[in-house]
């Protein structure tokens, strides 16, 4: 099956730095990848649609200039929080999309941003 | 616009008892796919199963079934016989066919299931 990975699975950062954090389709390529963010007892929500060679779509709310989505690759993602603080602290989930298949989606395991 | 609810925030059971989560969804689209996740204490959400809106049939997987009824909008989902291993949080989504939205997953807001020895 299709294969998701995310680096790093956790990170604690101080207020005010920046952190990167990575999503792989490993065993297949992913034109579209997806970035989620769920709070301690919520939902996912989707923070943004980040397509390869082109500009992510964000969701109402989320601050473009705040996450910064790279796709430069067709099995990579990148979502950079900068000038992070406690306030962005969450679980961020990353998952990609089979070209041709719409209806599917396979997810990485998160990573868990500690901001102090 | 589409909607996702999952009005059970937690549902406490003991083990062997059976337990229903309930998953009603909102769409004007005629195409569209539901899909139940589970979320354990890890946190890596667990495909359990993907229902397009043409495919009525229930579905019956080991201790698992999901009964789907357009009529009431609803997909909702059943452990049979529960274990510990099944406390986790459950979550139903929804893909629509809209141009805009193709793709993006709805999630409903999850339920908590509490499974005790």
């Amino acid at each position: 099956g299709a294969v998701v990975s995310q680096h790093p699975s956790w990170v604690i950062c101080k207020s005010g730095t920046s952190v990167k954090i990575e999503c792989r389709s490993l065993d297949f390529q992913a034109t579209t990848m997806f970035w989620y963010r769920q709070f301690p007892k919520q939902s996912l929500m989707l923070m943004a649609t980040s397509n390869e060679g082109s500009k992510a779509t964000y969701e109402q709310g989320v601050e473009k200039d705040k996450f910064l989505i790279n796709h430069a690759s067709l099995t990579l993602s990148t979502l950079t929080v900068t000038s992070a603080h406690p306030e962005d602290s969450s679980f961020y989930i990353c998952s990609a999309r089979v070209p041709g298949i719409t209806n599917e989606q396979f997810f990485g395991p998160g990573t868990r941003l500690t901001v102090l | 616009a589409q909607k996702v609810t999952q009005a059970q925030t937690e549902i406490s059971v003991v083990e062997k008892e059976d337990v229903t989560l309930d998953c009603v969804y909102e769409t004007r689209d005629t195409t569209y796919y539901l899909f139940w996740y589970k979320q354990p204490p890890s946190g890596e959400l667990v495909f359990l199963i993907r229902r397009n809106s043409f495919d009525e049939q229930n579905e019956i997987s080991g201790r698992y079934s999901w009964n789907f009824q357009k009529s009431t909008s609803s997909f909702n989902f059943t452990i049979t016989a529960s274990q510990v291993v099944d406390s986790a949080v459950y979550f139903c989504a929804l893909i629509v066919g809209t141009t805009d939205s193709w793709g993006k997953l709805q999630f409903g807001a999850g339920t908590q299931v509490v499974v005790t020895p």
